[in-house]
């Protein structure tokens, strides 16, 4: 089955710089990468997704990159507020998007004011 | 509208002793979604319906954990009999559908603690 391995496992940055998180993952058939927010004692919610059919995806300061070839993908935060501060959750799965997510094991991003 | 709908929120049982929780998921929302949610982990799919039939169950302890979906739109996920690793939250999840976009919406969870 799929497997995704996501760092780092936790991200302190200061108010106004980046922040990026890595994932791999392990199936090349996997095809649909979401990433989801997941704020202290709050569901998860998508914050942006990318198919395999486009490398990059941007949406005002965050954008995915996609590296098919190398099996990994990537979160971009630019700008960061206190309020990108969460737990983030990258995920991949194959044939129809959501069909059988699976996710990684999630990066706390602190962003110091 | 309406987001995805559990209860309990808490639940604290003893070992051996069962549980179950419900789901209702948004409305028009063909797929739903079991996930365990180990603290400090991502989520792990447990099982994947499509109206009211099962699309995967392969991670789901059969042994143990059962979960239903009768009438396609409503689901329960029960465990019997529950073990001290099966603490976590229990996060239902819904999409539209396969064909669909793939954002799945959460609902709160439902928090087990098995001592």
């Amino acid at each position: 089955g799929e497997n995704v391995e996501q760092h780092p496992s936790t991200l302190s940055v200061q108010e106004g710089d980046s922040a990026v998180i890595k994932c791999t993952y392990s199936d090349s058939a996997s095809n649909y990468f979401p990433w989801y927010k997941q704020e202290l004692g709050k569901r998860p919610q998508l914050i942006i997704d990318i198919r395999s059919n486009v490398g990059e995806k941007k949406d005002q300061r965050i954008a995915v990159t996609l590296n098919k070839t190398a099996k990994h993908f990537s979160l971009h935060i630019t700008e960061t507020q206190p309020e990108d501060s969460a737990v983030y959750f990258c995920a991949a799965s194959r044939g129809a998007a959501g069909n059988k997510l699976t996710f990684g094991g999630g990066t706390r991003v602190l962003v110091k004011p | 509208e309406a987001g995805v709908a559990q209860s309990p929120r808490y639940k604290i049982i003893e070992k051996r002793q069962s549980v179950a929780f419900w789901c209702n998921p948004i409305s028009g929302h063909a797929t739903l979604y079991w996930y365990q949610q180990i603290l400090g982990q991502g989520p792990k799919l447990l099982i994947q319906f499509q109206n009211n039939g099962v699309v995967d169950d392969s991670q789901l302890p059969k042994d143990r954990f059962s979960a239903e979906r009768l009438k396609g739109v409503d689901s329960t996920l029960k465990i019997q009999p529950a073990k001290l690793e099966d603490s976590a939250v229990y996060l239902c999840a819904s999409s539209l559908g396969l064909l669909h976009s793939g954002e799945l919406f959460f609902g709160e969870g439902s928090r087990l603690t098995v001592l």
